[in-house]
């Protein structure tokens, strides 16, 4: 398998533009999840989906932030308008069961700059 | 409200040696306390896992130790290796009935450890 697959890599913008990240969990996962990652606050969980279904969105800053699972083996992540605060890696993990022993696995993340 | 720290912050050794990585929580109630280790420029992936019965449990050279009664684990990394140096990441689980986020997660800041040959 090859594990969660993210796009873009990397992805430089500008302020006021709109920035669309990708996931594709593993195959037979039904548990996905979308983090931000910064070294001032670490790894913080913005919305997770469960059999395709957004059940926590807590995390979501704000309105700007969108995010979509349309089926089992894909979904994004949108940022409109991006601002320069956006900057971060963001992760997205899939999961095989749900609760919380079952562990998570990472893509590579997306390292987005907000110029 | 659910809390997990780490410390140190950073570390810096030399290779070889051994260090002890700390996470003290105030989650509850309390499910299970996983270790992850994230290298430079990917995501993290996961070391061992530790629920309320276990004290200790090793993957090679790492053991992590629980102590349910004073909320607190360790990471502890024998005959370090240039390959060790990674963030590791301290997350712990509520109840499915409890808070903190996707089915009670917190995630600690993490502890940026660098060997050094």
């Amino acid at each position: 398998d090859a594990g969660v697959i993210q796009s873009p890599r990397h992805e430089v913008t500008e302020m006021g533009q709109e920035v669309t990240l990708r996931c594709k969990p593993i195959s037979g996962h039904n548990s996905l999840f979308w983090y931000r990652q910064t070294m001032m606050r670490g790894l913080e969980l913005l919305i997770y989906f469960n059999n395709n279904v957004p059940i926590d969105d807590s995390g979501m800053p704000e309105d700007r932030f969108s995010a979509k699972m349309p089926n089992a083996s894909f979904s994004t992540l949108k940022i409109q308008p991006s601002e320069p605060r956006d900057s971060a890696v963001y992760f997205c993990a899939s999961r095989s069961t749900s609760g919380s022993r079952g562990e998570q696995f990472f893509g590579p993340g997306t390292r987005l700059t907000v110029l | 409200k659910n809390q997990v720290e780490q410390s140190p912050q950073s570390l810096i050794i030399l290779e070889g040696k051994n260090c002890t990585l700390q996470c003290n929580y105030t989650v509850s109630p309390f499910s299970n306390l996983r270790w992850y280790k994230q290298d430079t420029g990917r995501g993290p992936v996961s070391l061992t896992i530790m629920t309320f019965s276990e004290n200790t449990k090793s993957n090679g050279r790492y053991t992590a130790t629980l102590d349910a009664d004073t909320k607190q684990s360790s990471l502890h990394i024998t005959a370090s290796q240039l390959s060790d140096s990674a963030s590791y990441i301290c997350v712990v689980s509520a109840e499915e009935r409890g808070r903190g986020g996707a089915d009670g997660l917190t995630f600690g800041k993490g502890t940026h450890l660098i060997i050094q040959p």
